[in-house]
């Protein structure tokens, strides 16, 4: 059970928007603390796609944007594109449990 | 920029010590207020995070591995290490290294990975 709750999965057509939650508690995202998003290919390294909530690093597509509130966070997807079929996990900090907890990641299909 | 190249065994004894190097290039491990880490992911599994070293030396691990742990940072190889003792088939997870982003812990997050190495644990 991990500390961030997560979709186990979700879908979209391509060219559509679809959003990824990440549902957390008052020791982790609603104390405030960063929440960062990961895109995961199997076999390959996790690529940071979103850091200190909202932020993209350099070379991340503008489709991709992440928002928070409250004791949540979002990442959303636009223009849903073949290639972003992959697995994404969000990341915060806990003051209670563990410095670094993930969420239990959701698989994107693109139908 | 950074790059990370995890490397050791892919196959350790149950009771045995896992090791891993993580190589970094295209950079100095001691250069800047840099932090490591490392990060597994059981099979089928979500990501977990192990541990990290701060720039100051300080080491921070997951409380469920933290008395089997030890991360430690060899600068005159450009090299930082995760050591897991006493291992089981429940340790049995692809490894990654990465390098930490961020100034605080609360905004501590995970810029660049390495490939990552599967880790078998069976006798």
């Amino acid at each position: 059970q991990s500390v961030l709750t997560q979709p186990p999965s979700v879908s979209g057509a391509p060219g559509q928007r679809v959003t990824i939650s990440c549902t957390g508690s008052i020791s982790n995202i609603g104390a405030g603390f960063d929440v960062h998003w990961y895109q995961h290919l199997p076999g390959t390294a996790p690529k940071l796609l979103i850091f200190g909530n909202t932020n993209r690093p350099s070379g991340v597509p503008d489709r991709f944007s992440g928002s928070k509130s409250g004791t949540s966070a979002s990442l959303a997807i636009t223009g849903l594109q073949p290639e972003d079929e992959a697995d994404y996990y969000c990341q915060s900090y806990d003051s209670s449990l563990s410095p670094v907890v993930f969420g239990g990641g959701t698989k994107l299909t693109v139908l | 920029q950074v790059q990370l190249q995890e490397s050791g065994p892919g196959l350790v004894k149950p009771s045995q010590t896992l090791s891993l190097t993580c190589t970094v290039s295209r950079g100095s491990i001691s250069s800047g207020d840099f932090s490591w880490s490392w990060i597994r992911q059981h099979p089928g599994k979500g990501l977990e995070w192990i541990g990290y070293i701060y720039y100051t030396g300080s080491t921070y691990y997951n409380p469920s591995l933290k008395s089997r742990v030890t991360i430690s940072v060899d600068s005159s190889k450009n090299q930082f290490s995760l050591k897991l003792r006493s291992v089981t088939t429940a340790d049995t997870a692809v490894y990654y290294c990465a390098k930490v982003g961020g100034l605080t812990f609360g905004e501590f997050h995970f810029d660049i990975w390495g490939q990552g190495i599967m880790v078998t644990v069976s006798s």
